[in-house]
Formats: structure tokens, C-alpha cells, sequence
């Protein structure tokens, strides 16, 4: 979608360390999502935002910190990575009744 | 336990073919219901939808339809085409148009459309 760039695409990361992924949207939307995708799960919702500084957690949160402090941005922070969090990572957005649009995703390795 | 479930995780159509892909979910609550489509290093694309006041929405070539009853729906793509080859999540919420509306999403089907 072009109104949502995630950064970095691709990152590789050593257990242990900080890591943020970086969602931007130009569509003004008032929701943000972020999800990851793995092999067998599907897309899992860890958070999720309906406003700036309004952020809530979703089914597989633990982990994972986010924050909101514009409407274009919403972070996502692995205060300390372990294995386990080698993922995909998408964000998506949406507004109130429409459906969500989602970015080209960001891929983690933790090593 | 899952609330949406995709149970067949691939399946290959020849072209000009119909393609059913078939989502049953469990909450009697669900309101709303989504297809999504992914093609490799991409993110997921909005499909179709559909509301749980109606049984049945179409556009163009896919239709998307609703059993209540069943808990169960399904996703024709008639005729189906290479292009259509991808995996096929399947989405359901509550209170979409409400203030959050968070979707919980299949594990996904891939379609294989051979030419």
C-alpha cells in the first residue's frame, strides 16, 4: 500500500538487543495495527492503537512495547530480543468501518 | 483456541476453474467478515467482505458467502486465473464499525491456480 511504509525492510539482530520497527502512513487513519505473520499462526495481532498515546495489547503481546506520539507513526519496540520473535512483522490501518490496509511488511531475523 | 479456522492449507485449481476456499469460525458474535489476499514479500490486500446481515457479496469475479447457521464461509472465484495464485486469509470481528473492531485472522489457504 503505498500510504504505509514500515522501515526497515529487513533487519538481523542478536538475541538480547533492543530492536524498533518503524510504521509511517500518509492516510491519516486513526487506527494502527502491528501483526505478525509466522508459518502455521496466521497474522497475530501484539498491539494495536486508536488514537495518539491510546495503544492497547492484542493476543500475542508479551515482548513487545509500542508507541504513538503522532498519528503517522506508530513504533514497535522488542525491548530485548530472543529467538522466538524472528517473525514478519506487518502494520496495518484503517479508519472506522473501512478495511484495514496493510504495509509491505518488515522481516526479522534474531540470531 | 482458534476462532477462525482456514482447515485446508493449500489447494490447486486449473485455470478457467472454480476455486471455494472455505473459513468456519466459532464466535456466534462475529458481525463482520473479511478476505484478504497475500501474494510473496507483500502484505496482505483487502478482497471482498461481507456483513452478517446479508448471505452473499459479489464483485467481479469472487463472491463471498455466508452460512450463519453453519458458522461457515466461502470465498468462489470463478474463473480462476494464474494471477489468482496467493494465500487467502480469512477475517472476522465484531463491532467493525465501532471504535476498535480488532479482526482475528485465519491461518490461511494457498491456492495454486495451474495454467
Amino acid at each position: 500500500d503505498a500510504g504505509i511504509t514500515q522501515s526497515p525492510r529487513h533487519k538481523v539482530t542478536e538475541t538480547g538487543t533492543p530492536v524498533t520497527l518503524r510504521c509511517h502512513q500518509t492516510e491519516n487513519h486513526r487506527y494502527m495495527y502491528w501483526y505478525r505473520q509466522d508459518p502455521g499462526h496466521g497474522l497475530r495481532l501484539i498491539h494495536y492503537s486508536y488514537g495518539v498515546k491510546d495503544t492497547d495489547k492484542g493476543e500475542v503481546s508479551d515482548g513487545y512495547s509500542v508507541s504513538r506520539s503522532k498519528t503517522e507513526d506508530f513504533l514497535l519496540t522488542l525491548e530485548s530480543a530472543t529467538s522466538s520473535q524472528t517473525s514478519v512483522y506487518f502494520c496495518a490501518t484503517r479508519d472506522v468501518g473501512s478495511p484495514l490496509h496493510f504495509g509491505n511488511g518488515t522481516r526479522l531475523t534474531v540470531t | 483456541d482458534q476462532q477462525v479456522k482456514q482447515n485446508s492449507p493449500s489447494l490447486s485449481v486449473q485455470e478457467g476453474r472454480i476455486s471455494i476456499l472455505n473459513c468456519d469460525y466459532t464466535n456466534s458474535m462475529f458481525d463482520y467478515f473479511l478476505w484478504y489476499k497475500k501474494y510473496p514479500a507483500e502484505g496482505p490486500t483487502f478482497l471482498i467482505s461481507i456483513s452478517s446481515i446479508k448471505d452473499k457479496n459479489e464483485d467481479g469475479r469472487f463472491t463471498v458467502f455466508l452460512n450463519k447457521s453453519a458458522k461457515h464461509l466461502s470465498l468462489h472465484i470463478v474463473p480462476s486465473q494464474p494471477g489468482d495464485s496467493a494465500v487467502y486469509f480469512c477475517a472476522a470481528t465484531l463491532n467493525y464499525g465501532g471504535s476498535q473492531g480488532n479482526l482475528i485472522f485465519g491461518k490461511g489457504t494457498k491456492l495454486s491456480v495451474k495454467p
